[in-house]
């Protein structure tokens, strides 16, 4: 079955930093899901991504899916302490509504 | 536009009792998922529900069950509780299931 491994697992950034979270899949991707996470609340939607090198940005944050569909990253600009949380993504691999999601990393962004 | 609101936000129940969630999907959204999220597991598909019938479950006992009623809102049952089900329900609405779906604040069950 299909997988999604995100690394690093947790970030730790000063405030105005960049960074970037990777998300790789073991098998091709047909749309990649981003979302982020306050500890116990529900998940936010930031961008979906379809095609083999497509590239998304909303504020400061920027999502690229790769060529093969099978890795996807997601680059943080000038981090703010507002940016803190878990980020995860996540895909629909058959197509059948039945999603799956990576581990998640956790960011801490130090003011 | 009201989101996704899942009720009750916090539950506390013993092992054995059963316990039912409730999930009411945007306005206008047929689609209906639920996971399970623990630290240990991450965040695991339970099912889908589009337009009162299940499309799809996850790899869960049949303790889990759930329904979807003819206005979209969704519940989720779980009989027999073990301490393992302490978990944040997470459920979450589409128009049809794909393009992104938008999540509730989720019911956090304590198992005790």
């Amino acid at each position: 079955s299909q997988e999604l491994e995100q690394s690093p697992q947790s970030l730790i950034v000063q405030e105005g930093k960049n960074l970037t979270i990777n998300c790789t899949s073991s098998k091709t991707l047909y749309g990649l899901y981003w979302y982020k996470q306050k500890y116990g609340e529900g998940l936010i939607f930031l961008m979906m991504l379809q095609k083999g090198g497509e590239e998304k940005s909303h504020e400061k944050i920027t999502a690229k899916l790769d060529e093969k569909k099978q890795q996807s990253s997601l680059h943080i600009t000038a981090s703010q302490p507002s940016h803190a949380g878990i980020y995860l993504c996540g895909a629909d691999p058959s197509g059948t509504y039945k999603y799956i999601f990576g581990t998640g990393t956790r960011l801490k962004v130090l003011a | 536009k009201a989101g996704v609101t899942q009720t009750p936000r916090y539950l506390i129940k013993t092992r054995g009792q059963q316990v039912t969630l409730s999930c009411s999907p945007i306005s206008g959204h047929r689609s209906v998922s639920w996971y399970q999220q623990t630290p240990g597991q991450g965040l695991q598909f339970l099912f889908e529900y589009f337009s009162e019938t299940q499309r799809n479950k996850g790899n869960f006992p049949g303790r889990f069950s759930g329904r979807q009623f003819s206005n979209s809102r969704s519940e989720m049952n779980v009989s027999t509780l073990e301490l393992g089900d302490s978990a944040l329900y997470l459920c979450a609405s589409s128009s049809q299931g794909a393009y992104g779906y938008t999540f509730g604040s989720g019911t956090r069950l304590t198992v005790v």
